[in-house]
């Protein structure tokens, strides 16, 4: 079974320009999840979809924002960029089959530079 | 969630076991432990969940306490490919918002 995949691996854009980063999990997980990790502040969740509906929330801007398609595909876009949004972006899938479970694959990440 | 304390940082010897603990004072009663490994300019991997005594696959072994307040990854005879940051998690076996922490980073030298 194909693993996370994540588009592009790598990007660079300027300050104040918007990215749309893209995942598609594994086949037959219906939950994705996004995550920024940067050296200063670690891996930190930035929002989880479910059935094309954001169900959690991280603690970033409104310039964060995603969306999920009815085939789990998730997108991600960080609109207005600024310095501090250079990171790898890691998104991660999971059955969420109801039972327990904490299981998340993460794909490779997409690592964004903004300059 | 509940919050972890774990070493910064640990050194060992190709062939050796590793053991990392990780201290979580105020785990909650339905919170499990979960485990995940990272390399360099990769994702996490799940390596091990437990809720209480001792779990083991093929990878590593759990050992969590019967207080829970605590629990040690045990990766037996380690190689340099071991060398990665591990992270210790705990909260609802269900919960998809995961918070890691600043994580283990384990160097395994010849």
């Amino acid at each position: 079974k194909a693993g996370v995949t994540q588009t592009p691996r790598y990007l660079i854009k300027t300050r104040g320009q918007q990215v749309t980063l893209s995942c598609s999990p594994i086949s037959g997980h219906r939950s994705v999840s996004w995550y920024q990790q940067t050296p200063g502040q670690g891996l930190q969740f930035l929002f989880e979809y479910f059935s094309e509906t954001q169900r959690n929330k991280g603690n970033f801007p409104g310039r964060f924002s995603g969306r999920q398609f009815s085939n789990s595909r998730s997108e991600m876009n960080v609109s207005t960029l600024e310095l501090g949004d250079s990171a790898l972006y890691l998104c991660a899938s999971s059955l969420d089959s109801g039972g327990a479970t904490y299981e998340q694959y993460f794909g490779p990440g997409t690592r964004l530079t903004v300059t | 969630l509940a919050k972890t304390t774990q070493p910064i940082s640990m050194d060992s010897y190709e062939g050796q076991e590793v053991n990392i603990t990780c201290s979580h004072n105020n785990i909650a009663t339905n919170d499990y432990i979960t485990w995940y490994q990272q390399f360099p300019s990769q994702g996490p991997r799940f390596i091990i969940q437990g809720y209480k005594t001792k779990v083991t696959n093929e990878v590593a072994s759990l050992f969590i306490p019967a207080d829970r307040k605590s629990s040690t990854l045990s990766l037996p005879r380690v190689s340099l490919s071991d060398t990665a940051v591990y992270y210790c998690l705990v909260g609802p076996s269900n919960d998809y918002k995961l918070s890691f922490g600043a994580g283990t980073t384990v160097t395994v030298r010849a």
